[in-house]
């Protein structure tokens, strides 16, 4: 089944501990990306990645970081997490070429900051 | 002005009812749009696509684009309770590195 994955669904954790969320998709896509939605501001892109070792900021990349190690996955990482941090965050993936904007989503991942 | 603007709702509606969901946008050079639908807590899933102005069918769906006036719609005709659900506007401009800019979202209920 063609699908994006995250791990974990849900986390709770204090502000300044080191977390990474992960995603994986198992559909060769170039393209992946990370948003984070927040009530009232909706979906907004945090990095986005073209292939494997390009990677670049997209609207609101303060306090992220990312790799693309690997064509398939596409962590990413809070070094000291905040509560400002505190949001569900979504990843995406799509082929680059064709209908290249049709991103497919995963199922999100609550995350509290404390 | 923000680039993409939709009305929040929530929107409630009986079953059968035809359902309009609109989006305004500021950005001119956007070409591609989209809607989502978002159930509680799942995944954003596309569900029409649209490239440039005209419109677009899928079953119960119809996907209007005027790009004279940056307005899009979302139809939906014969609502189901199971249409209920948060629908986002969503659209891209070529050489944006694939970079898509949401509405909001739209909280539909669709009462049985």
């Amino acid at each position: 089944e063609a699908q994006v994955t995250q791990n974990p669904r849900y986390l709770i954790t204090v502000t300044g501990k080191k977390l990474t969320v992960t995603c994986s998709q198992n559909m060769n896509h170039e393209y992946m990306s990370w948003y984070r939605q927040d009530p009232g501001l909706g979906l907004r892109q945090i990095y986005y990645s073209m292939n494997v070792e390009v990677t670049d900021k997209g609207d609101v990349p303060e306090g992220y970081k990312v790799s693309r190690k690997e064509k398939r996955n596409f962590p990413l990482i809070l070094e000291s997490p905040s509560p400002n941090q505190t949001s569900l965050y979504f990843c995406a993936s799509s082929f680059i070429g064709g209908r290249q904007e049709t991103q497919y989503f995963g199922p999100g991942t609550r995350l509290l900051v404390l | 002005q923000k680039e993409v603007e939709q009305d929040p709702g929530p929107l409630s509606v009986p079953e059968g009812a035809i359902v309009s969901l609109n989006c305004t946008y500021s950005n001119s050079a956007f070409q591609y749009f989209m809607w989502y639908r978002q159930y509680s807590r799942k995944g954003p899933e596309l569900l029409m696509y649209t490239y440039s102005s005209g419109n677009k069918e899928d079953g119960r769906f119809t996907a209007q684009v005027d790009k004279s006036s940056k307005y899009i719609s979302l139809f939906i005709r014969d609502s189901q309770p199971s249409d209920s659900a948060t629908y986002l506007c969503a659209m891209s401009a070529r050489g944006s590195n694939y970079k898509l800019t949401f509405g909001k979202g739209t909280l539909l209920t669709v009462n049985p």
